[in-house]
């Protein structure tokens, strides 16, 4: 079974440029996140799918990102214009339930993100 | 809201001696806890998770860890570390939201350093 999927693992653009992340999660999973981890602190949730809709949306820091999930499976995160204080790592993490907080999430290998 | 705090950023340790991360958390219902090592330029991978079945849980790779209400903590627990078992460990706690799902909080990390 295939886990999930970031691409790209790595990204550096400049202040002002446009960036889109994907995530694939796992076959069947219809719980999708995204989470985040600025230098130095600790991995935040962003956001949280339920097959296309967006079930949480309360750790979007500003409206310059942007998740989709266009038919429930795969996801993007675009952030536009993007700023200094963007760069970080990127996860997105897929779990086949949400309704008990005792499923396990998969989390993939994350997108690194630096914005010069 | 739930809340886990990592008391150790860094933690050294030789190579055959007991490893001890220490997590203690803050929750207002019986939690959900989970621990998760990520190794350099990997994805975070699950260790072990408490469901509020057994107090002592055992995980991957000779990991265990003990669920103690009265102290709330859930340290984790080698008895003999491996050099392969450098990396950084994040204690999570699951957090029910207001639309009645789920969402992870992490502490901050420990990066545990073994010498041989």
């Amino acid at each position: 079974e295939a886990g999930v999927t970031q691409f790209p693992s790595h990204s550096v653009i400049e202040k002002g440029q446009t960036v889109t992340l994907r995530c694939d999660p796992i076959s069947g999973h219809d719980n999708l996140y995204w989470y985040r981890r600025v230098m130095g602190k600790e991995i935040k949730f962003l956001l949280h799918f339920v097959k296309e809709s967006k079930q949480d949306e309360s750790g979007m820091p500003n409206n310059r990102f942007l998740a989709e999930r266009t038919g429930g499976t795969y996801s993007t995160l675009k952030v536009q214009p993007a700023e200094l204080e963007d760069s970080g790592v990127y996860f997105c993490a897929s779990s086949l339930y949400s309704s008990g907080g005792y499923y396990e999430q998969y989390f993939g290998p994350g997108t690194r993100l630096t914005v010069t | 809201a739930q809340s886990v705090t990592q008391l150790d950023s860094h933690v050294s340790v030789s190579e055959g001696t007991p490893v001890l991360l220490r997590c203690n958390y803050s929750s207002s219902y019986s939690p959900s806890l989970f621990w998760y090592v990520q190794h350099p330029n990997k994805g975070l991978q699950l260790l072990l998770k408490y469901t509020s079945a057994a107090t002592l849980v055992k995980g991957i790779n000779g990991f265990e860890a003990e669920f103690k209400k009265s102290e709330t903590s859930f340290h984790l627990t080698k008895p003999s570390a491996h050099m392969s078992d450098a990396a950084e460990y994040f204690c999570v706690v699951s957090d029910l939201t207001t639309s009645g799902t789920y969402k992870y909080i992490f502490g901050t990390g420990t990066r545990l350093k073994v010498l041989a």
